[in-house]
């Protein structure tokens, strides 16, 4: 079945320090790839995605790329801050499924310390 | 435009009862999906409801049942609770199954 893998945590990061938070997936046919945040004790954000191959998506000046050869979406941002403390989660979706349900990895707890 | 919303915030429970979470869908939105968040995991998929039908299920055991209501709002019923169903549990709505926008959850403590 469908899975996902990504880096185990926590990461702990200076303030202004180059974030890189690996995530790999396996799955049956073309899922949607996302990054999920959630800020302690909420819900989850969604934070980006990626459709198809090679599409980018970006946000809050977080990026992350989907690479079909190497089946994998490595979260990236070049400056973090002290907000962005939080537990990150790759997740994908697979239409093969015939519904949308999200099958996540397990987290990564990211602080930044100023 | 109201977000996703759920109801209880905190629940403690003990084991072999019975719970009723609740979950309001965003405006629009006609899906609900519901998962399984346990302490330092990712979240779990339980099942989804398209237009009040079950469009999909998870590796979850019969005694997780769900409603969606005309007015796309969900309900998640746990029968005979366990230990290990304490967990954050969350719901996320999304418009013909596309992009899934979640509530805050409703924390599950099973005694």
């Amino acid at each position: 079945g469908d899975s996902v893998t990504q880096m185990e945590g926590p990461v702990t990061l200076s303030e202004e320090a180059f974030l890189t938070i690996n995530c790999t997936y396996t799955a049956t046919g073309y899922p949607s790839l996302f990054w999920y945040v959630q800020y302690p004790g909420e819900g989850l954000q969604l934070l980006l995605k990626a459709t198809k191959a090679d599409d980018k998506g970006s946000n809050k000046g977080f990026e992350a790329t989907y690479r079909k050869e190497t089946t994998s979406f490595h979260l990236e941002k070049g400056s973090v801050q002290v907000s962005d403390s939080a537990v990150y989660f790759c997740a994908l979706s697979d239409r093969a499924f015939g519904n949308e349900k999200l099958t996540f990895g397990t987290g990564t707890r990211l602080t930044i310390i100023p | 435009e109201t977000g996703v919303t759920q109801s209880p915030t905190h629940l403690i429970k003990t084991r072999g009862q019975q719970v009723t979470l609740r979950c309001s869908s965003q405006s629009g939105h006609n899906t609900v999906s519901w998962y399984q968040q346990a302490l330092g995991q990712g979240p779990q998929f339980i099942f989804q409801y398209y237009r009040e039908e079950e469009n999909g299920r998870g590796n979850f055991p019969p005694r997780f049942s769900g409603l969606q209501f005309p007015n796309y709002s969900s309900e998640l019923n746990v029968n005979a609770l366990e230990l290990d169903d304490s967990a954050l549990y969350l719901c996320a709505s999304s418009l013909d199954g596309a992009e899934q926008y979640f509530g805050p959850g409703t924390r599950l403590t099973v005694t």
